[in-house]
């Protein structure tokens, strides 16, 4: 089955600098990989997904870029800010219309500090 | 729309016994999706039902069941519970549009088994 890994575990920024969080995934037939955000005590969140006809995806300070070959995509957070800090799940799943099982990596928690 | 809801938010139970876990699905979605959180796996897909018939299935053991109703309503149920059982049980709903298939989570309930 799908097997999807998350780095860092941890990560820690200053306000208004970048973030990163990389994920690789196994099965390559795979073709949607959806971005949660969880905070403490919250349902997850979905904060931006791609579909694997698409390379790069934008939104505002939010990007998720894929590199199929590789079988990697990376979230990236521009400006961050306190209210980024949480933990950030990576996602993949087989969309057929036959079903969405996501299989999700281990997290990363974020803290953007002051 | 109002989100997806679950009940109870919060459950203890002792080892042995059985518990019953309920979603009410965002209208017009059909498909019911349960994740089991923990913090040494992570979040991990138990199954997903669509118009009433299981469609998909994680790696659970036969303790973990559930079903769906005819309006997408859906229960899990967990028998003879162990130590281990006790997490933050998860439901995702989600519609399929377009070749687009997003979950949306709810607040899950939380299971202590003792």
């Amino acid at each position: 089955g799908e097997n999807v890994e998350q780095h860092p575990s941890t990560l820690s920024v200053q306000e208004g600098d970048s973030a990163v969080i990389k994920c690789t995934y196994s099965d390559s037939a795979s073709n949607y990989f959806p971005w949660y955000k969880q905070e403490l005590g919250k349902r997850p969140q979905l904060i931006i997904d791609i579909r694997s006809n698409v390379g790069e995806k934008k939104d505002q300070r939010i990007a998720v870029t894929l590199n199929k070959t590789a079988k990697h995509f990376s979230l990236h957070i521009t400006e961050t800010q306190p209210e980024d800090s949480a933990v950030y799940f990576c996602a993949a799943s087989i969309l057929t219309g036959g079903g969405n099982k996501l299989t999700f990596g281990t997290g990363t928690q974020l803290k953007v500090e002051l | 729309k109002a989100g997806v809801t679950q009940t109870p938010r919060y459950l203890i139970k002792t080892r042995g016994q059985q518990v019953t876990l309920s979603c009410s699905p965002i209208s017009g979605h059909r498909s019911v999706s349960w994740y089991q959180q923990t913090p040494g796996q992570g979040l991990q897909f138990l199954f997903e039902y669509f118009s009433e018939t299981q469609r998909n299935k994680g790696n659970f053991p036969g303790r973990f069941s559930g079903r769906q109703f005819s309006n997408s309503r859906s229960e899990m149920n967990v028998s003879t519970l162990e130590l281990g059982d006790s997490a933050l049980y998860l439901c995702a709903s989600s519609s399929w549009r377009g070749s687009q298939e997003t979950q949306y989570f709810g607040p899950g309930t939380r299971l202590l088994v003792l």
